[in-house]
């Protein structure tokens, strides 16, 4: 199984453009999530979603905009890259069960605005 | 904002010793979970322990939750170069962890 994968792996911006970053996952999980992770800090929930057509905002969601059209995919857009938007963005699977599951990660997007 | 706070920031130990990492949260819990982060690659889970248990073990490691003082552990014993890595602990919500909150780390160096 690939698991989650995320691309691409590395990404440069300029100021003002938009992005999509891409998130795929073949394990059927129906919950998937988007972190940010900045230096020194844990990571930092964005948007998530919990089935296909469902989605919500996380801790810091300002500039960004997700869909989940189907299970597997779950895309993440920045609509207009700003430079504090710099940093590794990170994808995350899990499947409701009980009083908690593990979540599987992506390999990450690092991503830098100029 | 950050849930977790994990204790030591930064731990440098000897191979074959044991490395014990500390974690604080804030709000009440359904579970903690702690991950490993090698540098530049994702996170892996490492072990889940539910608010309702106070101790678990999966190989080397060995985790505890004392949800009276919301705090957790983790120890890792007879440690490896290999584990040398970032450390995080995350509280997550009955159901699926579509909605965990990460602490800081722990950055565990573990000199051959």
């Amino acid at each position: 199984n690939a698991g989650v994968t995320q691309t691409p792996k590395f990404q440069v911006l300029k100021t003002g453009q938009s992005m999509t970053l891409q998130c795929a996952q073949d394990m059927n999980h129906e919950y998937m999530s988007w972190y940010r992770q900045d230096p020194g800090m844990g990571l930092r929930l964005i948007h998530y979603s919990v089935g296909a057509g469902i989605t919500d905002q996380g801790e810091v969601p300002n500039g960004y905009n997700v869909s989940r059209s189907t299970t597997e995919d779950f895309p993440l857009r920045l609509l207009s890259a700003a430079p504090s938007q710099t940093s590794v963005y990170f994808c995350a699977s899990s499947y409701p069960q009980g009083a908690g599951t593990e979540a599987f990660f992506g390999q990450g997007t690092r991503l830098t605005v100029v | 904002s950050q849930q977790g706070e994990e204790d030591p920031q930064a731990l440098s130990i000897q191979e074959g010793e044991n490395a014990t990492m500390n974690c604080s949260y804030k709000t009440s819990i359904n579970n903690l979970q702690w991950y490993r982060q090698n540098s530049g690659r994702g996170l892996v889970h490492l072990i889940l322990i539910r608010s309702n248990e106070r101790e678990k073990h999966s190989g080397r490691l060995r985790v505890t939750l004392d949800t009276s003082k919301k705090s957790s552990s983790l120890l890792i014993t007879a440690s490896r170069a290999a584990d040398t890595a970032s450390y995080f602990c995350a509280t997550g919500n009955q159901g699926g962890s579509e909605k965990l909150v990460f602490g800081k780390g722990t950055k565990l160096t573990v000199n051959p």
